[in-house]
Protein backbone atom coordinates (compact mmCIF):
# COMPACT_ATOMS: atom_id res chain seq x y z
CA UNK A 1 0.00 0.00 0.00
CA UNK A 2 1.40 3.72 -0.85
CA UNK A 3 1.82 5.99 1.43
CA UNK A 4 2.81 9.67 0.82
CA UNK A 5 4.71 11.48 3.49
CA UNK A 6 5.05 14.82 3.38
CA UNK A 7 7.38 17.10 5.56
CA UNK A 8 8.90 20.89 5.73
CA UNK A 9 8.62 24.10 7.62
CA UNK A 10 4.84 25.34 7.77
CA UNK A 11 5.87 28.76 8.21
CA UNK A 12 7.61 30.83 5.31
CA UNK A 13 8.76 34.27 5.43
CA UNK A 14 7.17 36.67 2.52
CA UNK A 15 9.76 36.08 -0.77
CA UNK A 16 11.33 33.30 0.54
CA UNK A 17 11.62 29.89 -0.89
CA UNK A 18 9.20 27.36 0.23
CA UNK A 19 10.17 23.96 0.28
CA UNK A 20 8.35 20.72 1.04
CA UNK A 21 9.52 16.72 0.57
CA UNK A 22 7.76 14.17 0.07
CA UNK A 23 8.61 10.24 1.09
CA UNK A 24 7.63 7.75 -1.30
CA UNK A 25 6.57 3.91 0.05
CA UNK A 26 5.24 1.38 -1.43
CA UNK A 27 5.93 2.88 -4.92
CA UNK A 28 8.64 4.11 -6.66
CA UNK A 29 9.48 7.73 -7.68
CA UNK A 30 10.69 6.19 -10.89
CA UNK A 31 7.80 4.04 -11.53
CA UNK A 32 6.81 4.26 -15.08
CA UNK A 33 3.19 3.92 -14.32
CA UNK A 34 2.85 7.39 -11.44
CA UNK A 35 3.22 10.73 -12.10
CA UNK A 36 4.37 12.75 -8.55
CA UNK A 37 1.97 15.94 -8.89
CA UNK A 38 2.00 19.28 -5.96
CA UNK A 39 -1.62 20.43 -5.17
CA UNK A 40 -2.43 22.95 -3.12
CA UNK A 41 -5.86 24.00 -1.22
CA UNK A 42 -7.15 27.15 -0.17
CA UNK A 43 -10.63 28.99 0.98
CA UNK A 44 -9.86 31.68 -1.48
CA UNK A 45 -8.00 29.20 -4.17
CA UNK A 46 -9.94 25.79 -3.67
CA UNK A 47 -7.77 22.96 -5.03
CA UNK A 48 -5.00 23.91 -7.44
CA UNK A 49 -3.28 21.84 -8.99
CA UNK A 50 0.51 23.15 -8.98
CA UNK A 51 2.73 20.77 -11.35
CA UNK A 52 4.50 17.03 -11.47
CA UNK A 53 7.29 15.26 -12.34
CA UNK A 54 7.19 11.69 -14.24
CA UNK A 55 9.96 9.16 -15.57
CA UNK A 56 9.71 7.31 -19.11
CA UNK A 57 13.19 7.09 -19.67
CA UNK A 58 14.17 11.05 -18.66
CA UNK A 59 12.69 12.81 -16.44
CA UNK A 60 9.64 15.56 -17.51
CA UNK A 61 7.79 18.07 -16.10
CA UNK A 62 4.77 20.31 -16.11
CA UNK A 63 3.79 22.72 -14.31
CA UNK A 64 0.62 25.33 -14.13
CA UNK A 65 0.87 28.71 -15.61
CA UNK A 66 0.29 30.89 -12.57
CA UNK A 67 3.62 29.28 -10.65
CA UNK A 68 5.71 28.72 -13.67
CA UNK A 69 8.98 30.05 -13.38
CA UNK A 70 8.76 30.51 -9.90
CA UNK A 71 8.11 26.46 -8.92
CA UNK A 72 10.81 23.96 -9.68
CA UNK A 73 9.21 19.93 -8.63
CA UNK A 74 12.47 17.59 -8.56
CA UNK A 75 13.02 13.59 -7.63
CA UNK A 76 15.44 12.23 -5.48
CA UNK A 77 15.59 8.67 -6.44
CA UNK A 78 18.41 7.92 -3.88
CA UNK A 79 15.87 8.67 -1.39
CA UNK A 80 12.60 7.86 -2.87
CA UNK A 81 10.93 10.81 -2.62
CA UNK A 82 9.52 14.20 -4.58
CA UNK A 83 10.36 17.58 -3.22
CA UNK A 84 8.53 21.18 -4.22
CA UNK A 85 10.49 24.52 -4.39
CA UNK A 86 8.50 27.61 -4.97
CA UNK A 87 10.32 30.87 -4.59
CA UNK A 88 9.48 34.13 -3.94
CA UNK A 89 6.23 33.42 -1.82
CA UNK A 90 3.79 35.92 -0.93
CA UNK A 91 0.37 35.21 1.24
CA UNK A 92 -1.78 34.39 -1.57
CA UNK A 93 0.75 30.91 -1.72
CA UNK A 94 -0.62 30.16 1.68
CA UNK A 95 -2.59 27.12 1.86
CA UNK A 96 -2.71 23.41 2.32
CA UNK A 97 -0.26 21.43 0.69
CA UNK A 98 -0.57 18.03 -0.74
CA UNK A 99 1.53 15.33 -2.71
CA UNK A 100 -0.41 13.60 -4.66
CA UNK A 101 0.37 10.26 -6.66
CA UNK A 102 -1.26 10.12 -10.31
CA UNK A 103 -2.06 7.53 -12.18
CA UNK A 104 -0.24 7.21 -15.53
CA UNK A 105 -0.40 4.35 -18.08
CA UNK A 106 2.92 3.02 -19.09
CA UNK A 107 2.86 4.24 -22.62
CA UNK A 108 2.11 7.77 -21.65
CA UNK A 109 1.87 10.00 -19.01
CA UNK A 110 -1.09 12.45 -20.34
CA UNK A 111 -3.06 14.10 -17.43
CA UNK A 112 -5.20 11.91 -14.72
CA UNK A 113 -6.70 11.22 -12.04
CA UNK A 114 -5.52 11.70 -8.32
CA UNK A 115 -5.45 7.98 -6.83
CA UNK A 116 -3.15 8.89 -3.77
CA UNK A 117 -2.34 11.67 -0.97
CA UNK A 118 -0.54 12.54 1.60
CA UNK A 119 -1.45 14.55 4.44
CA UNK A 120 -1.33 17.65 3.79
CA UNK A 121 1.21 20.14 4.88
CA UNK A 122 -0.42 23.50 6.27
CA UNK A 123 1.53 26.43 5.01
CA UNK A 124 1.42 30.05 6.17
CA UNK A 125 3.45 33.22 4.66
CA UNK A 126 4.61 35.79 7.59
CA UNK A 127 7.30 37.33 9.02
CA UNK B 1 -8.10 27.22 -18.64
CA UNK B 2 -10.99 24.97 -18.01
CA UNK B 3 -13.45 25.71 -15.68
CA UNK B 4 -15.50 23.62 -13.99
CA UNK B 5 -18.85 24.32 -12.28
CA UNK B 6 -20.01 22.65 -9.20
CA UNK B 7 -23.99 22.69 -8.12
CA UNK B 8 -25.14 22.96 -5.59
CA UNK B 9 -22.57 24.57 -3.07
CA UNK B 10 -24.23 22.78 -0.16
CA UNK B 11 -27.17 20.58 0.59
CA UNK B 12 -28.63 18.59 3.26
CA UNK B 13 -30.33 15.85 3.04
CA UNK B 14 -31.46 12.80 5.08
CA UNK B 15 -30.18 9.08 5.57
CA UNK B 16 -31.03 7.17 2.83
CA UNK B 17 -31.75 9.94 -0.07
CA UNK B 18 -30.79 9.84 -2.77
CA UNK B 19 -28.80 12.96 -3.89
CA UNK B 20 -27.10 14.49 -6.92
CA UNK B 21 -23.95 16.57 -7.26
CA UNK B 22 -23.86 18.14 -11.07
CA UNK B 23 -20.42 19.00 -12.49
CA UNK B 24 -20.21 21.28 -15.68
CA UNK B 25 -17.50 22.04 -17.60
CA UNK B 26 -16.62 25.27 -19.84
CA UNK B 27 -15.57 23.19 -22.94
CA UNK B 28 -15.95 19.82 -23.61
CA UNK B 29 -14.19 17.13 -21.97
CA UNK B 30 -15.02 13.74 -23.14
CA UNK B 31 -14.91 11.51 -20.44
CA UNK B 32 -12.50 12.81 -18.37
CA UNK B 33 -13.37 13.52 -15.13
CA UNK B 34 -13.20 12.08 -11.40
CA UNK B 35 -14.93 12.95 -8.47
CA UNK B 36 -13.40 13.05 -4.61
CA UNK B 37 -14.98 13.31 -1.58
CA UNK B 38 -12.65 15.81 1.38
CA UNK B 39 -13.71 14.74 5.04
CA UNK B 40 -13.00 17.52 7.16
CA UNK B 41 -9.37 17.58 7.92
CA UNK B 42 -7.97 14.89 5.71
CA UNK B 43 -6.84 14.65 2.18
CA UNK B 44 -9.50 14.83 -0.85
CA UNK B 45 -10.20 10.58 -1.20
CA UNK B 46 -10.92 9.56 -5.04
CA UNK B 47 -14.29 7.85 -5.52
CA UNK B 48 -14.85 7.62 -9.28
CA UNK B 49 -12.55 8.67 -12.77
CA UNK B 50 -13.04 8.40 -16.18
CA UNK B 51 -16.64 9.77 -15.62
CA UNK B 52 -18.02 6.72 -14.25
CA UNK B 53 -15.10 4.11 -13.39
CA UNK B 54 -15.89 3.20 -9.77
CA UNK B 55 -12.28 3.10 -7.42
CA UNK B 56 -11.44 -0.31 -5.34
CA UNK B 57 -12.68 0.18 -2.16
CA UNK B 58 -15.36 2.90 -3.13
CA UNK B 59 -19.06 1.49 -1.63
CA UNK B 60 -21.22 0.76 -4.50
CA UNK B 61 -23.83 3.36 -3.26
CA UNK B 62 -21.42 5.86 -5.55
CA UNK B 63 -22.02 6.45 -8.53
CA UNK B 64 -20.86 8.73 -12.03
CA UNK B 65 -22.73 9.71 -15.02
CA UNK B 66 -21.99 12.06 -18.22
CA UNK B 67 -19.38 12.84 -21.08
CA UNK B 68 -18.90 16.34 -22.99
CA UNK B 69 -19.35 18.91 -20.55
CA UNK B 70 -22.33 17.61 -18.34
CA UNK B 71 -21.84 15.36 -15.36
CA UNK B 72 -23.16 13.95 -12.38
CA UNK B 73 -22.56 12.31 -9.25
CA UNK B 74 -24.99 10.13 -7.27
CA UNK B 75 -25.00 8.69 -3.98
CA UNK B 76 -28.08 6.22 -3.99
CA UNK B 77 -28.75 5.50 0.10
CA UNK B 78 -27.14 8.22 2.20
CA UNK B 79 -25.02 7.14 4.74
CA UNK B 80 -23.96 9.61 7.89
CA UNK B 81 -20.29 8.68 7.27
CA UNK B 82 -21.01 10.13 4.22
CA UNK B 83 -20.96 13.69 4.97
CA UNK B 84 -17.88 16.26 3.63
CA UNK B 85 -16.89 18.28 0.65
CA UNK B 86 -17.11 16.66 -3.05
CA UNK B 87 -15.18 17.67 -5.74
CA UNK B 88 -14.96 17.24 -9.30
CA UNK B 89 -12.08 17.36 -11.32
CA UNK B 90 -10.99 17.41 -15.05
CA UNK B 91 -7.95 16.06 -16.72
CA UNK B 92 -8.42 16.35 -20.55
CA UNK B 93 -6.49 19.53 -20.79
CA UNK B 94 -4.23 20.06 -17.54
CA UNK B 95 -5.95 19.57 -14.17
CA UNK B 96 -8.66 22.22 -12.90
CA UNK B 97 -11.15 21.26 -9.93
CA UNK B 98 -14.54 22.20 -9.11
CA UNK B 99 -15.43 24.33 -6.12
CA UNK B 100 -16.90 21.50 -4.08
CA UNK B 101 -20.31 20.41 -2.75
CA UNK B 102 -20.46 20.12 0.88
CA UNK B 103 -22.74 17.72 1.87
CA UNK B 104 -24.16 17.60 5.24
CA UNK B 105 -26.55 15.04 7.21
CA UNK B 106 -30.30 16.06 8.23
Amino acid sequence: QIQLHQSGPGLVKPSQTLSLTCAISGDSVSSNSAAWNWIRQSPSRGLEWLGRTYYRSIWYNDYEVSVKGRISIAPDTSKNQVSLHLNSVTPEDAAMYYCVKAHCSVGGCFYSWFESWGQGTLVTVSS
Amino acid sequence: AIRMTQSPSSLSASTGDRVTITCRASQRISSFLAWYQQKPGKAPNLLIYNASTLQDGVPSRFSGNGSGTEFSLTISGLQSEDLGTYYCQQYNAYVTFGGGTNVEIK
